[in-house]
C-alpha cells in the first residue's frame, strides 16, 4: 500500500507569520504530486501539480518546492492571513490514480 | 458555469437500504473519481473511471458500485454490503493527458441510522 504522509496535521499562527508543511511520498516511479487547498464547505481546489525534480511553483503568497529523489515537498505560505485558513493537501500520482495524504489542517488567527 | 454537481448534499438512510449518489460534470473530461473522506484520514479512492463504459476499482471498493454510461455522469451506489457507510464522499473530474488536476464537487454526507 503506497503512503502519502503529511506533516504536521494541524497548525495554529498568527496573522503574518510564515509558515510551511510536507508531503513525503514514495521516491520510485514518480510522475506527478499536487497539491490542493480545501476550506471548509467548499470543493477542495488545485493548488499546484508538480512534476520535475527541484519544481518550484508559485501562486501568490503561497509557493511549493518538489524533491522527487528524497521523496519530499514542502508547502510555504508567507504572511499568512485568516483566509488562508484551510485543510491543505497532497495526493501522489500512481499509474491513474491519485493517493492522497492525510492532510494539513492550518488556522490562521489575526 | 461549467463544474461538478453532486446531489444529495446530506442524505439520511436506514441501515440495508442501497442509496444511490449523482455526480454529474459538464467540463467535457474523460475521467470521473469517487472518493471517501472519514475523520483523521485522507480521501480514499472508491472507484474511477477513464472512458465511458469502463470503471476500475479504486482502494476501498467493496459495498459500492458505480456505472459510467454518459461522459457527464458518474453515479455511485452505495449497498447494504458497505459496512460502515456514514461518510463524506467527494466526486471528481480531470482531463486525461493534461496536468491532471482533479475538480471537485462539492460532497455529499451520508448518514446511515
Amino acid at each position: 500500500i503506497l503512503n502519502v504522509e503529511q506533516s504536521p496535521q494541524s497548525l495554529h499562527v498568527q496573522e503574518g507569520d510564515s509558515t510551511n508543511f510536507t508531503c513525503s511520498f514514495p521516491s520510485s516511479n514518480f510522475y506527478a504530486l499536487h497539491w490542493y487547498r480545501w476550506e471548509t464547505a467548499k470543493s477542495p481546489e488545485a493548488l499546484f501539480v508538480m512534476t520535475l525534480n527541484g519544481d518550484e511553483k508559485k501562486k501568490g503568497r503561497i509557493s511549493a518546492t518538489l524533491n522527487t529523489k528524497e521523496g519530499y515537498s514542502y508547502l510555504y505560505i508567507k504572511g499568512s492571513q485568516p483566509e488562508d485558513s484551510a485543510t491543505y493537501l497532497c495526493a501522489f500520482k500512481w499509474g491513474d490514480k491519485l493517493i492522497f495524504g492525510t492532510g494539513t489542517r492550518l488556522q490562521v488567527f489575526p | 458555469d461549467g463544474g461538478i454537481t453532486q446531489s444529495p448534499k446530506y442524505l439520511f438512510r436506514k441501515e440495508g437500504q442501497n442509496v444511490t449518489l449523482s455526480c454529474e460534470q459538464n467540463l467535457n473530461h474523460d475521467a470521473m473519481y469517487w472518493y471517501r473522506q472519514d475523520p483523521g484520514q485522507g480521501l480514499r479512492l472508491i472507484y474511477y473511471s477513464q472512458i465511458v463504459n469502463d470503471f476500475q476499482k479504486g482502494d476501498i471498493a467493496e459495498g459500492y458500485s458505480v456505472s459510467r454510461e454518459k461522459k457527464e455522469s458518474f453515479p455511485l451506489t452505495v449497498t447494504s454490503a458497505q459496512k460502515n457507510p456514514t461518510a463524506f464522499y467527494l466526486c471528481a473530474s480531470t482531463n486525461r493527458g493534461g496536468t491532471g488536476e482533479l475538480f471537485f464537487g462539492e460532497g455529499s454526507r451520508l448518514t446511515v441510522l
